[in-house]
């Protein structure tokens, strides 16, 4: 089974452009959650999507935003970016039963750069 | 709020040598995972304990969890250099509906 594919790995951008993720989860997975790693916060909680919709938020400002697809494939979006913004972006499938969230499986991430 | 606490920030040893890494928190929770993650990869889940006062073991690794589920302990016995990686401690918010990771412990084995 392929695991959590996420594209693209790296990425620069400048501060005010905006950027776009995506996520593809394990198949059969419809949780898709997005995590901010950065060496002085370590790693935080953006946001969780199931079955199109987001089950659950982070602390993090409107400029981060994120979507679900029929296919359980996720994508989140940074608007008006700034230099704080540059971080490893992770996300994680799971599978849901019950209501509650599974082991969660890890991507590889993607590296972004703001400059 | 609830936060997990990471101690040491850093290690560095030699192969061959034990070590601990601790994770605390003032908060109660439910179950508490181990994870590692290597460069340039994502974080990889080593355990879940779950039980108050449980041990699990995992090869030379050795996972803790409290009585009072507030904290956690990994030991790793005979480091070998393949044990190089970043190890993180993470809990269920009280909701249940998101992850809440600890800063992590950098742990650096030389042969």
């Amino acid at each position: 089974k392929a695991g959590v594919t996420q594209t693209p790995r790296y990425l620069i951008k400048t501060r005010g452009q905006q950027v776009t993720l995506s996520c593809s989860p394990i198949s059969g997975h419809r949780s898709v959650s997005w995590y901010q790693q950065t060496p002085g916060q370590g790693l935080q909680f953006l946001f969780e999507y199931f079955s199109e919709t987001q089950r659950n938020k982070g602390n993090f400002p409107g400029r981060f935003s994120g979507r679900q697809f029929s296919n359980s494939r996720s994508e989140m979006n940074v608007s008006t970016l700034e230099l704080g913004d540059s971080a490893l972006y992770l996300c994680a499938s799971s599978f849901v039963a019950g209501g509650r969230t599974d082991t969660q499986y890890f991507g590889p991430g993607t590296r972004l750069t703001v400059l | 709020t609830q936060l997990l606490e990471q101690s040491p920030q850093f290690l560095s040893i030699q192969e061959g040598e034990n070590l601990t890494v601790y994770c605390n928190s003032s908060s109660v929770f439910s179950s508490l995972q181990w994870y590692r993650q290597e460069p340039g990869e994502g974080p990889v889940l080593l355990v879940t304990v779950v039980t108050g006062g449980e041990v699990k073991k995992l090869k030379r690794l050795t996972f803790q969890f409290g009585d009072a589920r507030k904290d956690s302990s990994l030991h790793i016995t005979a480091a070998q250099p393949g044990d190089t990686g970043l190890y993180l401690c993470a809990g269920y918010n009280q909701a249940g509906t998101a992850l809440i990771f600890g800063k992590g412990t950098t742990l650096s084995v030389s042969s």
